[in-house]
């Protein structure tokens, strides 16, 4: 059974850091894309980060750019995504989720999604 | 452009047909991909690719291109299938996502 369980949630002040995992279990991690999807409450869906099986390739939604860095450490079966620079607008559930295709160095649909992590950006 | 534009609300008669629109540029080169969400609950994969259900979703959803217009389908609506649908795509690079804003559907 694919589990991914995000932790590293909470609240933490404007502007100041915090680091998501998700760790993995149930497929081999380390054959497939992953990524961040964030919701703020009531709010649609915003596609935040996604990285490659091998790391190779990376992509960041314009919101996040600069600020927020995805990695993965497949030994670990893990991945992670370190926010930088919080704003206020940055509050949402993060959730990770896991890319549908095999090896594939493009990002395709999203198939399997954590229950999600809550990021609370207030001072 | 990668932005995808869905409608914010849709009605359907409980038994009836209903379609559920995403328009975008980037469908004119690439299948979307649909997702399901419940209130409280993650999202879950519904359509993907060219019309391709993965196991546990029922035969009513389909999905189909026109253009630049990608629509999801339910033939049959179900009181359980009340939720919020979102579709998104990638770019044509591969590597950037974008959803479309999302419609809630109520089943009457």
């Amino acid at each position: 059974e694919v589990q991914l369980v995000e932790s590293g949630g909470g609240l933490v002040q404007p502007g100041r850091s915090l680091r998501l995992s998700c760790a993995a279990s149930g497929f081999p991690f380390d054959d497939y894309a992953m990524h961040w999807v964030r919701q703020a409450p009531g709010k649609g869906l915003e596609w935040v980060s996604g990285i490659t099986w091998n790391s190779d390739n990376v992509g960041y939604a314009d919101s996040v750019k600069g600020r927020f860095t995805i990695s993965r450490d497949n030994a670990k079966k893990s991945l992670f995504l370190q926010m930088n620079g919080l704003r206020v607008e940055d509050t949402a559930f993060y959730y990770c989720a896991k890319d549908i295709l095999v090896g594939s160095s493009r990002f395709s649909a999203l198939d399997y999604w954590g229950q999600g992590a809550l990021v609370t950006v207030s001072s | 452009s990668s932005e995808l534009t869905q409608d914010p609300a849709v009605s359907v008669a409980l038994g009836q047909t209903v379609r559920i629109t995403c328009q975008g540029d980037s469908l004119r080169n690439t299948y979307p991909t649909w997702y399901r969400q419940k209130p409280g609950q993650a999202p879950v994969l519904v359509i993907y690719g060219k019309n391709n259900r993965p196991s546990g979703i029922p035969d009513r959803f389909s999905g189909s291109n026109s253009g630049n217009t990608a629509s999801l389908t339910i033939t049959g609506a179900q009181a359980e299938d009340e939720a919020d649908y979102y579709c998104n795509s990638r770019d044509n690079g591969g590597h950037l996502v974008v959803f479309g804003g999302g419609t809630k559907l109520t089943v009457l």
